[in-house]
């Protein structure tokens, strides 16, 4: 069964530093998502994309963020100079139909930052 | 602020039994429905979603929408001690910001 892949799985890094989250959405899906979970709270949307440009993006998702589709499968989101705050579970969903329809989620990288 | 209500739970049921989640939101012109199962440390599972007025079914699982009361409900029938989890209501706005609203979670328990 075709699935959203994300490395790593784990994430540790110093307050400051940048860190780069990868994700392999579903092969035929079109749009993209990054959604994060601080421990013991809701999930939390970031950002959406489609055909290479932003569609939507959250209050969450300031200056410090961005997002990249570097080739034909990866697609990448950068937490520039992180913070402690940033430290979540980080999830990256894809669906085949715009609207968040039946959107699958990646199994998460849980981003620690120290 | 668009916003997706549910009780955190814990909502514990004895195997068997149907389990009853509830979810209400607040925009009205949200269009898309959607259960999530997410287990501890784990990511959303999606399980169920809803388009219209109604029930649906598939297996074990019921979703139920009743968009004038803006309310939305999942039935696990059988519950199984495996059923054990937080399960997440999410709802989708096409207008406006066209992503998932999640509400907090209900943790349900199924006791063997």
């Amino acid at each position: 069964e075709p699935e959203v892949t994300q490395t790593p799985s784990h994430q540790v890094t110093q307050m400051g530093q940048e860190v780069i989250l990868r994700c392999v959405p579903i092969s035929n899906h079109l749009y993209f998502y990054w959604y994060r979970q601080i421990l013991g709270q809701k999930v939390e949307f970031l950002v959406s994309f489609y055909n290479n440009e932003i569609s939507e993006k959250s209050e969450i998702f300031d200056d410090q963020f961005s997002v990249e589709r570097p080739d034909g499968s990866n697609f990448t989101l950068k937490i520039r100079s992180t913070k402690l705050e940033d430290s979540a579970m980080y999830f990256c969903a894809s669906s085949a139909w715009e609207g968040n329809t039946e959107a699958f989620f990646g199994q998460g990288t849980r981003l620690t930052v120290v | 602020q668009k916003e997706v209500e549910q009780n955190s739970g814990p909502l514990s049921v004895p195997e068997g039994a149907i389990a009853s989640l509830n979810c209400t939101y607040s925009d009205r012109g949200s269009q898309s429905f959607f259960w999530y199962r997410q287990y501890s440390g784990k990511s959303p599972e999606l399980i169920m979603f809803i388009y219209s007025n109604g029930d649906k079914e598939d297996g074990r699982f019921t979703a139920q929408l009743n968009k004038a009361s803006q309310y939305v409900s999942l039935l696990i029938r059988d519950s199984q001690p495996s059923d054990s989890a937080t399960y997440l209501c999410a709802v989708y706005q096409d207008t406006g910001r066209r992503a998932l609203t999640f509400g907090s979670g209900t943790r349900l328990q199924v006791q063997p």
